[in-house]
C-alpha cells in the first residue's frame, strides 16, 4: 500500500500559540488529502478536504480561520492550529488518496495537547 | 447525524473462532465501503473494501459482506488471532468525497 507520513506524532504547546502538522504522501501523488479529528472514544470526524492548488473545503462547524490548511504540492498538506486552546487538544489524522475513487491511506496521527 | 453506525462498541472472541463486526448505514448514495483497523494513537490501517455493485469481497482471513437492501455490511475474520485485537472502523464513501466513519468496534481476541 501507499505510505502517508504525518509529523509530528506528538506535540505539546502553550495556549495561544500555533502548531503546524504536516502530512506527506511518500510514494504517490495525492490530489486530495483529508484532515480528521478524533475525540476519545469517538469516531473520526472529517474536518476538511484539501485539494492541491485550491482552497480547502471545510465541514460545517469547523472554523477555517482557526484550522488553516494548505495543500501546496501533490505530496504535502499542512494543518495549522492557530491560537490553540486546551479544547483543541485531540488526535488529528490526515489521509491521502490518488483520486476521488481510490482508497485513502492514513498518516500515523498527531496527538496535540494544549496546556 | 451519524450516517454510518457501528452499534456494538466492543466484541470479545476466542482465538480460532470467527469474529463478526457489523455496520449499518443510512445514505443510499454511498458507493464504496471500507474497513479499517486502528491501534491507539495510530492512524487507521486499511483492511478491505467493497464496491456497492458487489455483495462479497474476500482477502485471506477477511471477508466483507454487503447487503444493500438492508444497508448493512459486515466484516468476518476467520480464524481470529490475538493480533487482530484492535478497534475496527467501518467507513463509507459517496463517490469523490471523504469517508464517513462509524464509531468503531473494539475487538478483543483471547487466547
Amino acid at each position: 500500500g501507499a505510505v502517508v507520513s504525518q509529523h509530528p506524532s506528538r506535540v505539546i504547546c502553550k495556549s495561544g500559540t500555533s502548531v503546524k502538522i504536516e502530512c506527506r504522501s511518500l510514494d504517490f501523488q495525492a490530489t486530495t488529502m483529508f484532515w480528521y479529528r478524533q475525540f476519545p472514544k469517538k469516531s473520526l470526524m472529517l474536518m476538511a478536504t484539501s485539494n492541491e492548488g485550491s482552497k480547502a473545503t471545510y465541514e460545517q462547524g469547523v472554523e477555517k480561520d482557526k484550522f488553516l490548511i494548505n495543500h501546496a504540492s501533490l505530496t504535502l498538506s499542512t494543518l495549522t492550529v492557530t491560537s490553540a486552546h486546551p479544547e483543541d487538544s485531540s488526535f488529528y489524522i490526515c489521509s491521502a488518496s490518488r483520486g476521488p475513487t481510490t482508497e485513502a491511506f492514513f498518516g500515523q496521527g498527531t496527538r496535540l495537547t494544549v496546556v | 447525524d451519524q450516517q454510518v453506525k457501528q452499534n456494538s462498541p466492543s466484541l470479545s472472541v476466542q482465538e480460532g473462532r470467527i469474529s463478526i463486526l457489523n455496520c449499518d448505514y443510512t445514505n443510499s448514495m454511498f458507493d464504496y465501503f471500507l474497513w479499517y483497523k486502528k491501534y491507539p494513537a495510530e492512524g487507521p490501517t486499511f483492511l478491505i473494501s467493497i464496491s456497492s455493485i458487489k455483495d462479497k469481497n474476500e482477502d485471506g482471513r477477511f471477508t466483507v459482506f454487503l447487503n444493500k437492501s438492508a444497508k448493512h455490511l459486515s466484516l468476518h475474520i476467520v480464524p481470529s488471532q490475538p493480533g487482530d485485537s484492535a478497534v475496527y472502523f467501518c467507513a463509507a464513501r459517496n463517490s469523490g468525497y471523504a469517508l464517513n466513519f462509524g464509531k468503531g468496534t473494539s475487538l478483543l481476541v483471547t487466547p
